[in-house]
């Protein structure tokens, strides 16, 4: 079956502009996550929604960064006016289940890249 | 959330078994442990997991002592391809999990 889908692969963007980011999990899975991985390092969690409630937001930087999964399928996450110290890959993940023990299935990310 | 401490780097020649070991002195009862493989421009992907004792699948072993305290992630035979960094994760009733920077596996001709 198909996996995780992000769109768009690569993104840029002038300073100031607003992106969003599209992530299409693996179908029938519950658990939806958002990560931002820089160079060289590990993900670093964003955010995560089990079916359409967003149970965690912690990890969004500031309130520049919103995620959203109105159906509990696809989800958004969009940053507003955008920074430089905003580009990074961004990476969507899903597990089946809310656990922290579920295996997350990991998309190819979309790579940001502000001007 | 259960913090996690693995070497930063390791290398090791093909062929070779490659014993990685992560330290977690505050895992919860309920916590797993799993790893993570993540080539360059891809995403990570799932290894292994266990919660004790000795998990073994077709990619790898999982060793955890009855404390619990660490696992060691053992790749038998480890080829060029096994090049990769590898993270070790805690996690069990949280979904917040925490990947750290991993390991970086260099495995040389």
């Amino acid at each position: 079956g198909a996996g995780v889908s992000q769109s768009p692969r690569y993104k840029v963007t002038k300073r100031g502009q607003d992106v969003a980011l599209r992530c299409d999990p693996i179908s029938g899975h519950v658990s939806l996550y958002w990560y931002r991985q820089a160079l060289g390092q590990g993900p670093e969690f964003l955010t995560y929604f089990n079916y359409e409630a967003q149970q965690d937001k912690s990890g969004l930087p500031n309130d520049r960064f919103s995620a959203e999964r109105p159906e509990g399928s696809i989800s958004t996450l969009t940053i507003q006016r955008t920074e430089q110290r905003d580009s990074a890959m961004y990476r969507c993940a899903s597990s089946l289940e809310t656990s922290g023990s579920e295996t997350q299935y990991f998309g190819p990310g979309t790579r940001l890249l502000v001007l | 959330l259960a913090k996690t401490t693995q070497p930063i780097s390791m290398d090791s020649y093909e062929g070779q078994e490659v014993n990685i070991t992560c330290s977690h002195n505050n895992i919860a009862t309920n916590d797993y442990i799993t790893w993570y493989q993540q080539f360059p421009s891809q995403g990570p992907r799932f290894i292994i997991q266990g919660y004790k004792t000795k998990v073994t699948n077709e990619v790898a072993s999982l060793f955890i002592p009855a404390d619990r305290k660490s696992s060691t992630l053992s790749l038998p035979r480890v080829s060029l391809s096994d090049t990769a960094v590898y993270y070790c994760l805690v996690g069990g009733g949280y979904q917040k999990v925490t990947f750290g920077i991993g390991t970086k596996l260099q495995v040389i001709p």
